[in-house]
């Protein structure tokens, strides 16, 4: 079984819609929980960060962490056409050690006006 | 502020052949890693460098290897290259080593094909 599991889609919705993206993972060990938004040609961008179980959130994005179901999500209200692109989910056991990320594949979303 | 610079956007390759990539990361910035992006295995930690130092590194085989300059920039190089190795070369730059994870920001990428 893979640490990170997560639906490669691709998903379309139409502008307006609520999305809801997903990542299951293996590792109880996992601690902080990231979610990446990354365009075509370019690299990842950090959109949401959280600690431990909850949810957090940031204009129309909510990061939400189960970790009893050892299962994230990230909800995007009122998507927008710029919203289309890949996002990726990542948790790591350590809050400053990069090299023990673990990535999700990412999900390609393409929001249709 | 400028962002992490990676050089060259694009690139093509033949089996058996070397390659050079290259990353500038934002200024002040001392900590460089570097990350393999497939469609198959995903985004995958190569290695980090801090202070012209190899810190950590991923599961790669030795034909991955890297260096980084007394400015903080950092070369990446993969010799004797095979098909597998086509994917998006990442670079991240942080301040420092072990900086938090929110604090690492990545670079646009190098796009390599291997033919």
């Amino acid at each position: 079984q893979k640490e990170v599991e997560q639906d490669p889609g691709p998903l379309s919705v139409p502008e307006g819609a609520i999305v809801s993206l997903n990542c299951t993972y293996s590792n109880s060990a996992f601690q902080y929980f990231m979610w990446y938004r990354q365009y075509s040609r370019k690299g990842p961008e950090l959109l949401m960060y959280t600690y431990s179980s909850g949810n957090k959130e940031d204009g129309r994005f909510t990061a939400q962490v189960d970790k009893s179901s050892k299962y994230i999500s990230l909800f995007i209200r009122d998507s927008q056409p710029s919203d289309s692109a890949t996002y990726l989910c990542a948790m790591s056991r350590s809050g400053g050690s990069n090299y023990k990320l673990t990535f999700g594949k990412g999900t390609l979303l393409t929001v249709n006006p | 502020k400028a962002g992490v610079t990676q050089t060259p956007r694009y690139l093509i390759k033949t089996r058996g052949q070397q390659v050079t990539l290259s990353c500038s990361p934002i200024s002040g910035h001392r900590s460089v890693s570097w990350y393999q992006q497939t469609p198959g295995q995903g985004l995958q930690f190569l290695f980090e460098y801090f202070s012209e130092t190899q810190r950590n590194k991923g599961n790669f085989p030795g034909r991955f290897s890297g260096r980084q300059f007394s400015n903080s920039r950092s070369e990446m190089n993969v010799s004797t290259l095979e098909l597998g190795d086509s994917a998006l070369y990442l670079c991240a730059s942080s301040l420092l080593q072990g900086a938090r994870l929110d604090e690492q920001y990545f670079g646009p990428g190098t796009r390599l094909t291997v033919t």
